[in-house]
């Protein structure tokens, strides 16, 4: 059975702290691996990472993937306020059919982050 | 209007109640998605559509019906549900189902009661 785990569950820092966001996989017919932030309600597409130890970085955020140990890892520097959301990753994988790839989430890490 | 878009964003209904939760991309995509995010669990894939043809049925109970009658739409019909399908259903688009990253709708909060 594919399983992805996340973690920490929950994570409290003050602003300006570096957190990092660990997400390890067991999927059949691994394709990729994406980072979504959720504040509201829609998920919001961070990073998708398909090889290992190429580091994609936007801003404050970095993630990094390594496909021999399973994780990667999604580290956030000088944390603000609006960084409070929760942090979902999602591992692409090959459908039973064959048809194309289909998402398998994490549990996400709930990250708040203090004035 | 731009991005995936869902109606109703609230929904409350009884268990002999049927209704229909809509989803729209402007994305020009031709894959969609059904998910749904209850408390404490993780996002959960219920169906796929590829070309509006149903590629995955994630063992979802037929009391959730879905219907792509085209590429930038996307239904899920409800009924008899029950108090435990109470959750946020999300729906995504992508450019194809390989790998591609997805764009999620802003979800409807379903109540049952």
């Amino acid at each position: 059975e594919d399983k992805v785990v996340q973690s920490p569950l929950s994570l409290v820092v003050h602003e300006g702290d570096t957190v990092t966001l660990n997400c390890s996989y067991e999927v059949t017919n691994f394709r990729s691996l994406l980072w979504y932030k959720q504040e509201k309600k829609a998920p919001t597409f961070l990073f998708m990472l398909t090889s290992s130890g190429i580091e994609k970085k936007s801003g404050r955020l970095s993630s990094i993937l390594d496909k021999k140990e399973l994780f990667s890892i999604l580290n956030i520097t000088a944390t603000q306020t609006g960084d409070s959301a929760i942090y979902l990753c999602a591992v692409a994988r090959l459908m039973n059919n064959n048809a194309g790839n289909m998402l398998t989430f994490g549990g996400g890490t709930r990250l708040m982050v203090k004035p | 209007e731009t991005g995936v878009t869902q109606t109703p964003r609230h929904l409350v209904m009884g268990m002999t109640n049927k209704k229909s939760l809509k989803c729209e991309q402007h994305l020009g995509h031709n894959a969609m998605y059904w998910y749904k995010q209850s408390a404490k669990k993780p996002l959960e894939l219920m169906f796929v559509y590829s070309l509006e043809e149903r590629v995955e049925n994630n063992s979802v109970p037929s009391r959730f019906s879905p219907e792509c009658p085209n590429s930038s739409h996307l239904f899920l019909h409800l009924h008899t549900l029950q108090p435990e399908d109470s959750a946020l259903y999300l729906c995504a688009s992508s450019h194809g189902t390989g790998g591609y990253e997805q764009y999620f709708g802003p979800g409807t909060r379903l109540t049952v009661t």
